[in-house]
């Protein structure tokens, strides 16, 4: 069935510093690929997704390309900051259905 | 648009009494709501699926009798607690599908605490 695998946390970074949140994935055919952010005590928010291989998504500074050669939905973003303390889950959504498959999820902590 | 929203935000009961929680299509016709259920620091679980005027489809290991769901409008789905235990506190996700739209809206969360 459809996996997601994402990296361990807590990802610990200062503020400024460079964010790389790694995502890969195991789905028949050609999912839609999604990052969600969920903020202390709140549900989650769609940050960004992409619904084709080479397909760039993009929000608030986060970007990740949805890479099928590598099956790799890596989130990025060149400059934290505290505000985005958060845990990012990386999820993916087969074709004709309404249920995605979610990562474990990926605590970011910002230090000023 | 797309707004999702719960009621309430955070609950607590007595173990053995029921408790509901209120979850809402604001700006859209919710055709399909989910209910899932997210342990500390782990991901969401989903519980049960349910379509406007029919009866909630659980998942494997979910009660249906003690979470009981009912969608009976386009923007309304409850889901009910029933005998609540300390086991059963979490924090529990609603969201929701509109027409032809395969993107689910999460609401914000409710907090149960059983006591």
């Amino acid at each position: 069935g459809d996996s997601v695998t994402q990296m361990e946390g807590p990802v610990t970074l200062s503020e400024e510093a460079f964010l790389t949140i790694n995502c890969t994935y195991t789905a028949t055919g050609y999912p839609s690929l999604f990052w969600y952010v969920q903020y202390p005590g709140e549900g989650l928010q769609l940050l960004l997704k992409a619904t084709k291989a080479d397909d760039k998504g993009s929000n608030k500074g986060f970007e990740a390309t949805y890479r099928k050669e590598t099956t790799s939905f890596h989130l990025e973003k060149g400059s934290v900051q505290v505000s985005d303390s958060a845990v990012y889950f990386c999820a993916l959504r087969g074709g004709g259905s309404y249920i995605p498959t979610f990562g474990r999820g990926t605590s970011l902590i910002v230090h000023p | 648009g797309a707004v999702v929203s719960q009621h309430p935000s955070r609950v607590i009961c007595k173990s053995g009494t029921s408790v509901k929680i209120e979850c809402r299509s604001l700006d859209f016709q919710a055709t399909t709501m989910f209910w899932y259920r997210q342990f500390p620091k782990q991901s969401l679980m989903l519980m049960a699926t349910s379509n406007e005027g029919s009866k909630a489809t659980y998942e494997q290991g979910v009660e249906k009798d003690k979470f009981l769901i009912n969608h009976a409008s386009l923007t309304l789905s409850t889901l009910t607690v029933t005998s609540a235990h300390p086991e059963d506190s979490s924090f529990y996700i609603c969201s929701a599908t509109g027409t032809g739209d395969y993107e689910q809206y999460f609401g914000p969360g409710t907090r149960l605490t059983v006591t």
